[in-house]
Protein backbone atom coordinates (compact mmCIF):
# COMPACT_ATOMS: atom_id res chain seq x y z
CA UNK A 1 0.00 0.00 0.00
CA UNK A 2 0.67 3.62 0.23
CA UNK A 3 3.62 4.73 2.66
CA UNK A 4 6.07 7.11 3.55
CA UNK A 5 9.51 6.35 5.63
CA UNK A 6 11.17 9.02 7.12
CA UNK A 7 14.20 9.23 8.64
CA UNK A 8 14.35 8.55 12.55
CA UNK A 9 15.20 11.25 14.62
CA UNK A 10 15.65 12.62 16.69
CA UNK A 11 18.03 15.05 15.34
CA UNK A 12 20.05 17.75 17.22
CA UNK A 13 21.64 20.67 15.46
CA UNK A 14 23.66 24.03 16.28
CA UNK A 15 21.97 27.14 15.44
CA UNK A 16 23.00 28.50 11.92
CA UNK A 17 23.85 24.48 10.83
CA UNK A 18 22.81 22.74 7.88
CA UNK A 19 19.44 20.25 7.48
CA UNK A 20 18.48 17.24 5.52
CA UNK A 21 15.46 14.92 6.61
CA UNK A 22 15.23 12.46 4.11
CA UNK A 23 12.08 11.20 2.95
CA UNK A 24 11.25 8.65 0.40
CA UNK A 25 7.62 7.40 -0.55
CA UNK A 26 6.47 4.34 -2.36
CA UNK A 27 5.81 4.82 -6.09
CA UNK A 28 2.62 4.19 -7.04
CA UNK A 29 0.90 6.61 -8.97
CA UNK A 30 1.98 10.15 -9.01
CA UNK A 31 1.09 11.44 -5.70
CA UNK A 32 1.32 14.87 -4.44
CA UNK A 33 4.11 15.17 -1.55
CA UNK A 34 4.11 17.28 1.74
CA UNK A 35 5.77 18.89 4.72
CA UNK A 36 4.12 19.18 8.01
CA UNK A 37 5.69 21.03 10.77
CA UNK A 38 4.00 20.67 14.61
CA UNK A 39 5.31 23.21 17.05
CA UNK A 40 5.27 21.95 20.73
CA UNK A 41 1.32 21.92 21.81
CA UNK A 42 -0.13 22.70 18.82
CA UNK A 43 -1.64 20.95 15.79
CA UNK A 44 0.10 20.29 12.30
CA UNK A 45 1.18 23.03 9.59
CA UNK A 46 1.72 23.02 6.27
CA UNK A 47 5.59 24.18 5.07
CA UNK A 48 5.47 23.09 1.74
CA UNK A 49 3.97 20.77 -1.10
CA UNK A 50 5.12 19.86 -4.50
CA UNK A 51 2.48 17.90 -6.93
CA UNK A 52 5.09 16.72 -9.48
CA UNK A 53 7.92 15.47 -10.61
CA UNK A 54 10.80 18.05 -10.04
CA UNK A 55 9.05 20.60 -8.47
CA UNK A 56 10.28 22.47 -5.66
CA UNK A 57 8.34 23.40 -2.89
CA UNK A 58 9.69 26.17 -0.57
CA UNK A 59 8.47 28.00 2.40
CA UNK A 60 10.53 29.85 5.37
CA UNK A 61 14.25 28.99 3.65
CA UNK A 62 12.96 25.33 3.73
CA UNK A 63 13.18 23.12 0.17
CA UNK A 64 12.27 19.87 -1.19
CA UNK A 65 12.48 19.11 -4.41
CA UNK A 66 9.92 16.37 -6.06
CA UNK A 67 12.46 13.56 -7.23
CA UNK A 68 10.56 10.91 -9.04
CA UNK A 69 13.72 8.75 -10.19
CA UNK A 70 14.59 8.12 -6.41
CA UNK A 71 11.21 8.41 -4.75
CA UNK A 72 12.47 10.89 -2.62
CA UNK A 73 11.08 14.19 -1.03
CA UNK A 74 13.94 15.39 1.36
CA UNK A 75 13.46 18.65 3.31
CA UNK A 76 16.41 20.78 3.80
CA UNK A 77 17.22 24.46 5.07
CA UNK A 78 21.19 25.80 4.89
CA UNK A 79 20.82 27.74 8.16
CA UNK A 80 18.52 26.15 11.19
CA UNK A 81 17.33 28.86 13.85
CA UNK A 82 16.34 27.80 17.58
CA UNK A 83 12.71 28.58 16.64
CA UNK A 84 13.21 25.73 13.74
CA UNK A 85 12.63 23.32 16.63
CA UNK A 86 9.58 21.30 16.00
CA UNK A 87 8.50 17.78 14.61
CA UNK A 88 8.68 17.39 11.10
CA UNK A 89 6.44 14.99 8.88
CA UNK A 90 6.51 13.59 5.30
CA UNK A 91 3.13 13.02 3.94
CA UNK A 92 2.08 11.70 0.47
CA UNK A 93 -1.62 12.46 -0.78
CA UNK A 94 -3.39 9.96 -3.71
CA UNK A 95 -7.02 9.97 -5.03
CA UNK A 96 -7.75 6.69 -4.06
CA UNK A 97 -10.34 6.41 -6.17
CA UNK A 98 -13.19 9.39 -7.26
CA UNK A 99 -13.01 11.59 -4.59
CA UNK A 100 -11.20 9.96 -2.08
CA UNK A 101 -7.97 11.88 -0.95
CA UNK A 102 -5.72 9.74 1.43
CA UNK A 103 -2.78 11.26 3.49
CA UNK A 104 -0.52 8.95 4.62
CA UNK A 105 2.30 10.10 7.31
CA UNK A 106 5.94 9.02 7.91
CA UNK A 107 6.36 8.56 11.59
CA UNK A 108 7.64 12.43 12.03
CA UNK A 109 11.33 13.31 13.06
CA UNK A 110 12.08 15.64 15.59
CA UNK A 111 14.11 18.42 15.44
CA UNK A 112 15.91 20.27 18.49
CA UNK A 113 18.17 23.31 17.38
CA UNK A 114 20.57 24.43 20.25
CA UNK A 115 21.96 28.19 20.37
CA UNK B 1 -12.04 32.15 9.15
CA UNK B 2 -11.99 30.44 12.24
CA UNK B 3 -10.61 27.73 10.25
CA UNK B 4 -10.85 23.97 12.03
CA UNK B 5 -11.81 24.13 15.82
CA UNK B 6 -11.78 21.32 18.48
CA UNK B 7 -13.18 20.87 21.58
CA UNK B 8 -12.39 19.93 24.25
CA UNK B 9 -8.90 20.86 24.54
CA UNK B 10 -7.80 17.98 27.23
CA UNK B 11 -10.02 14.95 28.23
CA UNK B 12 -9.88 12.13 30.91
CA UNK B 13 -12.23 9.62 30.71
CA UNK B 14 -12.67 6.12 33.07
CA UNK B 15 -12.70 3.17 30.98
CA UNK B 16 -15.96 2.00 29.40
CA UNK B 17 -17.15 5.84 29.57
CA UNK B 18 -18.74 7.03 25.71
CA UNK B 19 -17.40 10.69 25.07
CA UNK B 20 -18.10 12.35 21.26
CA UNK B 21 -14.71 14.47 20.22
CA UNK B 22 -16.33 17.81 17.96
CA UNK B 23 -15.03 19.37 14.99
CA UNK B 24 -15.91 21.76 13.31
CA UNK B 25 -14.28 23.85 10.04
CA UNK B 26 -15.72 27.26 8.62
CA UNK B 27 -14.03 26.93 4.79
CA UNK B 28 -16.39 24.99 3.30
CA UNK B 29 -14.55 21.91 3.05
CA UNK B 30 -15.96 18.81 1.63
CA UNK B 31 -13.29 16.26 3.21
CA UNK B 32 -13.03 15.97 6.91
CA UNK B 33 -11.02 13.34 8.68
CA UNK B 34 -9.96 12.34 12.16
CA UNK B 35 -6.04 11.16 12.91
CA UNK B 36 -4.59 10.05 16.09
CA UNK B 37 -0.90 10.36 17.00
CA UNK B 38 0.64 8.08 19.25
CA UNK B 39 4.73 8.70 19.80
CA UNK B 40 6.81 7.02 17.40
CA UNK B 41 3.33 6.01 14.95
CA UNK B 42 2.79 9.28 13.70
CA UNK B 43 -0.28 10.09 12.15
CA UNK B 44 -2.88 7.43 11.67
CA UNK B 45 -6.45 8.10 9.88
CA UNK B 46 -9.07 6.85 12.00
CA UNK B 47 -12.27 7.84 9.74
CA UNK B 48 -13.38 10.41 6.79
CA UNK B 49 -15.56 12.04 4.82
CA UNK B 50 -16.06 12.94 1.48
CA UNK B 51 -19.32 14.87 2.44
CA UNK B 52 -21.96 15.78 3.88
CA UNK B 53 -23.77 11.73 4.57
CA UNK B 54 -21.02 10.10 3.49
CA UNK B 55 -18.12 8.25 5.72
CA UNK B 56 -15.22 5.71 5.70
CA UNK B 57 -13.07 4.06 7.79
CA UNK B 58 -9.23 4.71 7.72
CA UNK B 59 -6.56 2.54 8.96
CA UNK B 60 -7.70 2.65 12.67
CA UNK B 61 -11.11 2.71 12.98
CA UNK B 62 -11.84 0.39 15.53
CA UNK B 63 -13.51 1.50 18.84
CA UNK B 64 -14.82 4.77 17.07
CA UNK B 65 -17.86 6.42 15.63
CA UNK B 66 -18.72 8.69 13.38
CA UNK B 67 -21.46 10.93 11.75
CA UNK B 68 -21.15 13.76 8.50
CA UNK B 69 -24.76 15.62 8.70
CA UNK B 70 -23.39 19.03 8.15
CA UNK B 71 -20.73 19.94 6.01
CA UNK B 72 -18.74 21.64 8.98
CA UNK B 73 -19.08 19.40 11.64
CA UNK B 74 -17.41 16.27 11.83
CA UNK B 75 -17.73 14.33 15.31
CA UNK B 76 -16.38 11.76 16.64
CA UNK B 77 -17.48 9.43 18.92
CA UNK B 78 -16.06 7.01 21.58
CA UNK B 79 -18.25 4.12 22.00
CA UNK B 80 -16.53 2.83 25.01
CA UNK B 81 -13.10 4.18 26.16
CA UNK B 82 -9.93 1.71 26.66
CA UNK B 83 -6.71 2.81 27.95
CA UNK B 84 -5.25 1.67 24.30
CA UNK B 85 -7.48 4.80 22.73
CA UNK B 86 -4.92 7.70 25.29
CA UNK B 87 -3.92 9.58 22.75
CA UNK B 88 -3.92 12.75 21.29
CA UNK B 89 -6.44 13.15 18.16
CA UNK B 90 -6.41 15.81 15.08
CA UNK B 91 -9.07 16.78 13.21
CA UNK B 92 -8.65 18.30 9.65
CA UNK B 93 -10.23 19.21 6.33
CA UNK B 94 -9.77 20.05 2.79
CA UNK B 95 -11.58 20.77 -0.39
CA UNK B 96 -11.44 17.18 -2.70
CA UNK B 97 -12.06 18.72 -6.23
CA UNK B 98 -9.07 19.91 -8.55
CA UNK B 99 -5.74 18.23 -7.48
CA UNK B 100 -4.53 16.94 -4.44
CA UNK B 101 -4.59 20.00 -1.41
CA UNK B 102 -2.93 20.09 1.86
CA UNK B 103 -5.21 19.69 4.79
CA UNK B 104 -5.54 22.35 7.99
CA UNK B 105 -5.22 20.77 11.06
CA UNK B 106 -7.22 21.34 14.41
CA UNK B 107 -4.91 21.89 17.29
CA UNK B 108 -6.12 18.86 18.91
CA UNK B 109 -7.58 17.16 21.75
CA UNK B 110 -5.23 15.41 24.33
CA UNK B 111 -7.48 12.48 25.74
CA UNK B 112 -6.53 10.39 28.52
CA UNK B 113 -8.12 7.04 29.51
CA UNK B 114 -7.77 5.45 33.11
Amino acid sequence: GDSVTQMEGPVTLSEEAFLTINCTYTATGYPSLFWYVQYPGEGLQLLLKATKADDKGSNKGFEATYRKETTSFHLEKGSVQVSDSAVYFCARVQNSGGSNYKLTFGKGTLLTVNP
Amino acid sequence: NAGVTQTPKFQVLKTGQSMTLQCAQDMNHEYMSWYRQDPGMGLRLIHYSVGAGITDQGEVPNGYNVSRSTTEDFPLRLLSAAPSQTSVYFCASSYVSGPPNAQYFGPGTRLTVL
